[in-house]
């Protein structure tokens, strides 16, 4: 069975500061890993998404993470963070075994910035 | 925007009584996803369609059913319902079964009372 532990249920950063949102998985097969935000009342939108190509994702708005097979992360990061970037992340893990992709998503983190 | 448009954004209604939900799919997608995002249990899958047909169940209750129509819109149906099925429901579209993006649509909250 899949699933992830994301690190921190809240964080706060102050505005300008390195923006660092922990993800650990558990996968039996190798993993389709994706970050997603969630902005007040919206739908969630995808950062960016690692499918064994480069271990290091670039997205949108600045953000990227690091696939990590060793350490089994895939932490999010930016190095400055913003006050539009306030909002939930959520970090979930993809395998295609079944036939079907299955999701499984992170309990999320709320980042709050403080300007 | 997404693409993926839901309907109704918000609605309330009564225990006991029964509610549909709809979702239309982002144009060429024939894959759809239902999700219940509440603040005790997170963000869960429900259910996918894909092209009509029924393809995987997540933590769906029994009270709880959907289908994929023709047009490719997707029907959440709940019924019997409970205060704690008080959640916003997605709907997420994509390309096919295997293809990894998703698309989420804005979601309906549904308030129980």
């Amino acid at each position: 069975a899949q699933s992830v532990t994301q690190l921190g249920s809240h964080v706060s950063v102050s505005e300008g500061a390195l923006v660092l949102l922990r993800c650990n998985y558990s996968s039996s097969v190798p993993p389709y890993l994706f970050w997603y935000v969630q902005y007040p009342n919206q739908g969630l939108q995808l950062l960016l998404k690692y499918t064994s190509a480069a271990t290091l994702v670039k997205g949108i708005n600045g953000f990227e993470a690091e696939f990590k097979k060793s350490e089994t992360s895939f932490h999010l990061t930016k190095p400055s963070a913003h006050m539009s970037d306030a909002a939930e992340y959520f970090c979930a893990v993809s395998d295609r075994s079944g036939g079907y992709q299955k999701v499984t998503f992170g309990t999320g983190t709320k980042l709050q910035v403080i300007p | 925007d997404s693409g993926v448009t839901q309907t109704p954004k918000h609605l309330i209604t009564a225990t006991g009584q029964r509610v549909t939900l709809r979702c239309s799919p982002r144009s060429g997608d024939l894959s759809v996803y239902w999700y219940q995002q509440s603040l005790d249990q997170g963000l869960q899958f429900l259910i996918q369609y894909y092209n009509g047909e029924e393809r995987a169940k997540g933590n769906i209750l029994e009270r709880f059913s959907a289908q994929q129509f023709p047009d490719l819109h997707s029907e959440l149906n709940l019924s019997s319902l409970e205060l704690g099925d008080s959640a916003l429901y997605f709907c997420a579209s994509s390309v096919d079964l295997l293809t990894i993006e998703q698309y989420f649509g804005p979601g309906t909250r549904l308030t129980v009372t």
